[in-house]
């Protein structure tokens, strides 16, 4: 399967805990970005990469998330000290950079449950 | 704060009927769109992209772009209850010349069709 991956697909876990997720694009996008999507409300934009560097956050990234792409190709989010608000889930995606209109292709997600 | 407005239904249609879904935005320069669909609990899954007014046709879907009314619509002719989903429209945050990357999207559209 060449499409983007991640991991782990879902995740329980304590409030005040932190989790880590992990996101593989597909091999030739340079673009990855990271979204949230809770229930009845569209993916919301958290941040974005071109090769490692963080070019953009939301200020929805508070300063308990924080997100890297060491070497320009996987990437992890790290949510610290977990909240039930943080109950979501966590859609990294990736794209190619093109001159215009480039696509942009979502993995399958990882449910996070803060209980 | 720049907006993706959709009517979040239910749209029910009978099967074989064409389904109506409309987006409007509110970032007047934005050059690019698009029309994802999303299975309950699942990730959102690229269907139509479309960058000039006008029609484009892929198969049995239909999307439409009027910039000047800051509308996007999406048609799916001969229904099928495979299509029952929340179809999300979503827009490219203009550039202004800088970086920006990030999709905006619209709460969804939860489309029902009826065997």
């Amino acid at each position: 399967d060449t499409g983007v991956s991640q991991d782990p697909r879902h995740k329980i876990t304590k409030r005040g805990q932190n989790v880590t997720f992990r996101c593989d694009p597909i091999s030739e996008h340079n673009r990855l970005y990271w979204y949230r999507q809770t229930l009845g409300q569209g993916p919301e934009f958290l941040t974005y990469f071109q090769n490692e560097a963080q070019l953009e956050k939301s200020r929805l990234l508070s300063d308990r998330f924080s997100a890297e792409r060491p070497k320009g190709s996987f990437s992890t989010l790290e949510i610290q000290r977990t909240e039930q608000g943080d109950s979501a889930m966590y859609l990294c995606a990736s794209s190619r950079e093109v001159a215009s209109g480039n696509t942009i292709y979502f993995g399958e997600g990882s449910w996070l449950t803060v209980v | 704060q720049k907006e993706v407005e959709q009517n979040s239904g239910p749209l029910s249609v009978p099967e074989g009927a064409i389904a109506s879904l409309n987006c409007t935005y509110s970032d007047r320069v934005s050059q690019s769109f698009f029309w994802y669909r999303q299975y309950s609990g699942k990730s959102p899954e690229l269907i139509m992209s479309i960058y000039s007014n006008g029609d484009k046709e892929d198969g049995r879907f239909t999307a439409q772009l009027n910039k000047a009314s800051q509308y996007v619509s999406l048609l799916i002719r001969d229904s099928q209850p495979s299509d029952s989903a929340t179809y999300l429209c979503a827009v490219k945050e203009s550039d202004y010349g800088g970086a920006t990357n990030k999709l905006i999207f619209g709460t969804g559209t939860l489309l029902a069709v009826q065997p």
